[in-house]
Order: C-alpha cells, then structure tokens, then sequence
C-alpha cells in the first residue's frame, strides 16, 4: 500500500488564487513528520513546510501553510495568492521518524501545478 | 537552513563506466541521505549514509552497485558503477538539520 498518496496529476491555477494540494498518508507510527516540496524543471527540490505529528498547531511558512488533519490522515498543502513562479511539480513526503534518526522520507508522486496569467 | 552542494551538476557517461557523485554540506549533520529520481517519476531513497558506519541501503540497492561514502560530518559520495542507460536519473543528496530535510541541486546523469 502507499504511504502516501496524491491524487492531483495536474492543475490549472488562475494567478493571485488560492491553491490546494491534497495528500494522504499512511502510517501506524504515532510519531512521524510530513513535508513539502517544490521541484520546479531545474530539477532542484525546495523545502517549502514540515508539520511533526505532535505539532499542535498547523505549520505556516510565509504564503505556505498546511492543513494537517490527523484523524484524516491529510496533510494538504495551500498555497495562498499564487504567483507564475508557483508553477512546478509538488510533492509530499513523509518520515516515519520526526525527531530525527534513520529514516529517510517516503515521496507521493507528486502534482504538477500551472499557474496561469 | 543547510547548503547542500553537489558536483557534478550533470554528466553523461559511457555504458559500464563508473561515475562518483559529491555531497558537501555547509554544516556538520549527523544523517545524509541519498535519493534517485528516475524521468518522470517520484524520489526514491537508495540509502542512509551515518558518519562512521556503513551505509544502510534500502530495498532494490546493492553496496556493490552503490557504493557510498561518508569520510566525515560534512561529505559524502555516491558511486553509480558499471552504469547502463537504466540508471539514467537525477541523483539527488540531503541532510537533516533537525527534523527538516534539505536537498542538494542534484546531479543529472545520462547513460548512453
């Protein structure tokens, strides 16, 4: 089964509009950690958000927050006032560990984002 | 947030060559990982490298295909040996800082 799941291929944005990007996850581990990433086409992955999974508020960073509902299993991402910068492919991921240790992160197979003018 | 470097950025490479990839990170980090991303696809994480032990490689990835290196706090080195146009990815190094995670640029190797 996958750990985590995107279900958003691709989307279309009209600029200055809010954006969502869906992801869930599946762990049996209470203490875990979920990420964010912005690939754009140079390849190079960009650490937007984090959110631990005993975090008891959302996590935000500048136009970044994230919705975690952990009953849900949901760590979707919103982008606020998108930008044509914003365009790139997202990804989310997850480590079964949050407070650090061997684990490496699981990735969703990621949602391309358009923005358009 | 950490500053992850890697060299090369991009080569392309003879079928059965060998190719090492570089890793330095502007801080001392405990843990370095190592991730392929195959066209088109998603990262997948090929092994943990811990400073002064042996690299922990995850399912479907061999020492032996993978070498690793991690000599201190700050470096670490992949090696994709005997190469075959299947190998052809975005080879991707981070580290933690904390319980973040930050990513070099990559390194985009062609197997003709």
């Amino acid at each position: 089964a996958q750990k985590i799941t995107q279900t958003q291929p691709g989307m279309f944005v009209q600029e200055k509009e809010a954006v969502t990007l869906d992801c869930t996850y599946d762990t049996s581990d209470p203490s875990y950690g979920l990420f964010w990433y912005k690939q754009p086409s140079s390849g190079e992955m960009i650490f937007l958000i984090y959110q631990g999974s005993y975090d008891q508020q959302n996590a935000t960073e500048g136009r970044y927050s994230l919705n975690f509902q952990k009953a849900r299993k949901s760590a979707n991402l919103v982008i606020s006032a998108s930008q044509l910068g914003d365009s790139a492919m997202y990804f989310c991921a997850m480590r079964d560990r949050p407070g650090g240790g061997a684990d490496g992160l699981t990735f969703g197979k990621g949602t391309h984002l358009i923005i358009q003018p | 947030s950490a500053v992850i470097s890697q060299k090369p950025s991009r080569d392309i490479c003879q079928r059965g060559t060998s190719l090492t990839i570089q890793c330095q990170v502007d801080s001392q980090v405990t843990m370095m990982f190592w991730y392929r991303q195959q066209p088109g696809q998603s990262l997948t994480l090929i092994a943990t490298a811990n400073q002064g032990s042996e690299a922990t490689y995850e399912s479907g990835f061999v020492i032996d295909k993978f070498p690793i290196s991690r000599p201190n706090l700050t470096f670490s080195t992949l090696t994709v040996s005997n190469m075959s146009p299947e190998d052809s990815s975005i080879y991707l190094c981070s580290a933690e800082e904390g319980p973040k995670q930050y990513f070099g640029p990559g390194t985009r190797l062609t197997v003709t």
